[in-house]
């Protein structure tokens, strides 16, 4: 069973639309959520990062963490062709010697 | 700051012939990682250091590949010999601490060996 799992997408949603990203994982012990955003042929940045759990809001973009049920959220509001890119969830803890990542979901806003 | 840089940003080799790769870390940063990313496989972490010593390398999938961090603002990932599988784009990130760091990525290296 792989740490963490995402949907690949692709998911393509009209512009102004709710966008709503998941991830799963397998060890209760993670305790640092992470997203990152990647647009095409660029590296990796990070969009928002979260200890334990609980909400975290940063302009359009809300992250959840839901620990009971080892499940992490990305929604992104009124949602803009500039949003199209994969975005890619990262998980880890202190206990642990390294992140892992997710598989990525690639996201296309149309205008 | 520069952010984290990488050279070459594009890489054209032969079935064969040796591979370096080239990444400078955000100054200040104790933690340097490199990634493999393709279409089939997502992002795979191959090998970090901590303070330039490497601490896992159980990513590195072969004994083609290796990795060095000489001092604090360099490392190389050298693959010898390359082969046609290997084509992917290598990112080099960087972090203040582990668990907790947020990491910042560089542009990546996109490797096609033919």
């Amino acid at each position: 069973q792989k740490e963490v799992e995402q949907d690949p997408g692709p998911l393509s949603v009209p512009e102004g639309a709710i966008v709503s990203l998941n991830c799963t994982y397998s060890n209760s012990a993670f305790q640092y959520f992470m997203w990152y955003r990647q647009y095409s042929r660029k590296g990796p940045e990070l969009l928002m990062y979260t200890y334990s759990s609980g909400n975290k809001e940063d302009g359009r973009f809300t992250a959840q963490v839901d620990k009971s049920s080892k499940y992490i959220s990305l929604f992104i509001r009124d949602s803009q062709p500039s949003d199209s890119a994969t975005y890619l969830c990262a998980i880890g803890a202190a206990d642990f010697n390294k992140f892992y990542f997710g598989s990525g979901t690639k996201l296309n806003v149309k205008p | 700051d520069a952010g984290v840089i990488q050279s070459p940003r594009h890489e054209v080799t032969e079935m064969g012939q040796e591979v370096t790769l080239r990444c400078k870390p955000i100054s200040g940063h104790d933690y340097l990682f490199w990634y493999r990313q393709t279409m089939m496989r997502g992002l795979e972490l191959l090998i970090y250091f901590n303070n330039n010593v490497p601490i896992d390398d159980s990513g590195m999938p072969e004994d083609r590949f290796s990795a060095k961090m000489p001092n604090a603002s360099f490392s190389t990932l050298k693959i010898q010999p390359s082969e046609p599988r290997d084509s992917a784009v290598y990112f080099c990130a960087s972090s203040s601490g582990l668990a907790g760091g947020k990491q910042y990525f560089g542009p990546g290296t996109r490797l096609t060996v033919t």
